[in-house]
């Protein structure tokens, strides 16, 4: 079975200082994790993966994840926010074979001026 | 690359009637597709998998004779909602991978069915 926990449904900053967005999983399996993004009312963007090669993701505007094994958690991260950022991301876990995915409930990130 | 559309974009009908929304991909061939539905401020609740040729795997409480799926060809899945009701008002998503990337799910934009 697999599971995934964002830790937080809501996030708030300031235009400029770094995003932490939390992400713990739970796999009997090696895992494929995935942060997508979602603005309002559009489809799912791939923001970036790990699938078993370098544990520190880089990803698309800015973002990366780190995977940690021992602390079973891909946080997103990302240095400056800017408003565009305003969001929803969701973490996604899926494991090999059925590659079924089970996603977070999402964070909505809120950017201040 | 690895663009999915949904088409329609937004659909409004009245209760009783049938609603049919595609999903295509644009620029590879998609083995599996999923749909998703999604309810406001929620996440994406699966309702099915769909394999080109097969008939379509679908989550637990998902009724398969509402949500009708076919995946005819690699590159088009359809959903039709039978009979809608206004219940079945929400936001549908459909995704797509290819043999060459099992792992990723690259999404459509969205359908927002309104029933009247």
């Amino acid at each position: 079975a697999q599971s995934v926990t964002q830790l937080d449904s809501h996030v708030s900053v300031s235009e400029g200082t770094p995003v932490l967005l939390r992400c713990n999983y739970s796999s009997s399996y090696s895992p494929s994790l995935f942060w997508y993004v979602q603005h309002p009312n559009k489809g799912l963007q791939l923001l970036l993966k790990y699938t078993s090669a370098a544990t520190l993701v880089k990803g698309i505007n800015g973002f990366e994840a780190e995977f940690k094994k021992s602390e079973t958690s891909f946080h997103l991260t990302k240095p400056s926010a800017h408003m565009s950022d305003a969001a929803e991301y969701f973490c996604v876990v899926s494991v090999p074979g059925s590659y079924i995915p089970t996603f977070g409930r999402g964070t909505s990130l809120i950017v201040h001026p | 690359g690895a663009v999915v559309s949904q088409h329609p974009s937004r659909v409004i009908c009245k209760s009783g009637t049938s609603v049919k929304i595609e999903c295509r991909s644009l620029d590879f061939q998609a083995t599996t597709m999923f749909w998703y539905r999604q309810f406001p401020k929620q996440s994406l609740m699966l309702m099915a998998t769909s394999n080109e040729g097969s008939k379509a795997t679908y989550e637990q409480g998902v009724e398969k004779d509402k949500f009708l799926i076919n995946h005819a060809s690699l590159t088009l899945s359809t959903l039709t909602v039978t009979s809608a009701h206004p219940e079945d008002s929400s936001f549908y998503i459909c995704s797509a991978r290819y043999v060459g990337e099992r792992e990723t799910q690259y999404f459509g934009p969205g359908t927002r069915l309104l029933v009247l």
